[in-house]
């Protein structure tokens, strides 16, 4: 079953606007939520990740908002740069190193 | 510090052969998992090694096993490929199997079965 729902699938925005990525998911067990930026011909990278205490954790122009009741979180990119264009993954964790995926967002900064 | 290292970066294989591919994750690193990307199924979850031991699988057919070593290198194998098995195989390492603990991905392994 799909544990973890990300929209929309692909994204266009200018440059300096605002990206929004949306993740929802279903158990209530997982407790640790990063979200991975993937360069064509790359792995994954971690961006940023929140744990369920926290409603927001914001680093540089990238923030996480988290609704630990709605169960879910999303990703928002601020100030967008043709360098973020890229595929951005949510991901859930509970226990051990075992992480699942959304299906992804191919977001695409024009200049 | 070194990344995580996956070789061969790229692989041809035919149907009915079987693979296997390598990952040494970072010095000091324990854990080593491995995914399965592609178009259709994104990102999934193979198995997760931690001290030579397999401490957690995914929903994948018995045709896919790994083992780690006790230098924490680990290597996956694919046996009777299929089609379907032309992926993108990543694995990641982290230093302990902590419920938060950071997993840094190697480049992968393009896999291509004809």
């Amino acid at each position: 079953q799909q544990q973890v729902k990300q929209s929309p699938q692909s994204l266009i925005v200018q440059k300096g606007g605002i990206s929004i990525i949306n993740c929802a998911y279903e158990n209530t067990a997982f407790d640790y939520f990063p979200w991975y930026q993937q360069f064509p011909g790359k792995g994954p990278a971690l961006l940023i990740a929140i744990r369920p205490d926290v409603s927001e954790k914001k680093e540089g122009r990238f923030t996480i908002s988290f609704n630990k009741s709605a169960k879910q979180f999303s990703l928002h990119i601020m100030d967008s740069q043709p360098g973020d264009s890229a595929t951005y993954f949510c991901a859930v964790k509970a226990a051990g190193n075992k992480l699942t995926f959304g299906g992804g967002t191919r977001v695409l900064v024009k200049p | 510090k070194a990344g995580v290292t996956q070789t061969p970066r790229y692989l041809i294989k035919t149907r009915g052969q079987q693979v296997t591919l390598s990952c040494s994750p970072i010095s000091g690193h324990r854990s080593v998992s491995w995914y399965q990307q592609t178009p259709g199924q994104g990102l999934q979850f193979l198995f997760e090694y931690f001290s030579e031991t397999q401490r957690n699988k995914g929903n994948f057919p018995g045709r896919f096993s790994g083992r780690q070593f006790s230098n924490s290198r680990s290597e996956m194998n694919v046996s009777t490929l299929e089609l379907g098995d032309s992926a993108l195989y990543l694995c990641a390492s982290s230093l302990s199997t902590g419920q938060r603990e950071v997993a840094f991905f190697g480049q992968g392994t393009r896999l291509t079965v004809v």
